[in-house]
């Protein structure tokens, strides 16, 4: 599975917008790349996946650069219970192991 | 209702016991996880499990060893435990949908080995 590259921490006030980057330069033609979050002492829960279409549902939008070279993740208005660590993987096919790297713990602010 | 659910949330015990974590999924899936998150919070997998077979075993000392009694459990036992297994051990399952899965997790097992 492909690698991928996450800045380490970023920062949101509440109601705004969160904007989570993702390089995965690697990625081969059926990968697909997913998010995952990890809010403090709970399960990594699932948010959303994409193979190269822009896919939106109740919880974000996940935006895949044409060359899908790199996506980003949007919470299109923060709330304090989005504070998390946030994970973007790429995996291929099923019943196949999710790979975690360090992600970007995000940081909801008032 | 749960619908991945471990047992117990937290596990305390000595060196060299041996300890077994449950694992239920209530949503019809056909695949199974065990995951370790370690004091540094990485992530990894250890097992997965497809209609009862083993499928995905990474680099796990034997003294693990999961068991799958039908499609909707899977356990993890630990024998001989040492000091390094003290981790938070997730369970996950997922079902194939048009070429692609999502896995849900648990809540997570907190393992303190003394």
């Amino acid at each position: 599975d492909a690698k991928t590259t996450q800045p380490t921490s970023m920062d949101c006030a509440e109601g705004r917008a969160a904007n989570l980057p993702c390089n995965h330069s690697t990625i081969s033609g059926n990968e697909y790349v997913y998010w995952y979050r990890q809010i403090h002492s709970q399960g990594p829960q699932y948010i959303i996946h994409g193979l190269k279409n822009n896919e939106t549902n109740e919880m974000a939008s996940l935006i895949i650069t044409e060359d899908r070279k790199s996506s980003t993740l949007i919470l299109p208005h923060a709330t304090l219970r989005d504070t998390a660590v946030y994970y973007c993987i790429v995996r291929t096919g099923t019943a196949s192991k999710l790979t975690f790297g360090t992600g970007t713990r995000l940081q909801v602010t008032l | 209702d749960t619908a991945v659910s471990q047992t117990p949330k937290y596990l305390v015990t000595q060196m060299g016991n041996d300890k077994s974590i449950k694992c239920e999924q209530n949503l019809g899936h056909d695949t199974m996880y065990w995951y370790k998150q370690d004091s540094k919070k990485f992530l990894k997998i250890m097992f997965s499990y497809n209609n009862k077979e083993l499928i995905i075993n990474e680099t796990v000392p034997n003294r693990f060893s999961p068991k799958s009694p039908d499609k909707a459990h899977l356990n993890l036992h630990i024998n001989s435990l040492e000091l390094g297994d003290s981790a938070v051990y997730f369970c996950a399952s997922s079902q194939e949908r048009a070429s692609t899965d999502t896995q849900y997790f648990g809540p997570g097992t907190r393992l303190t080995v003394l």
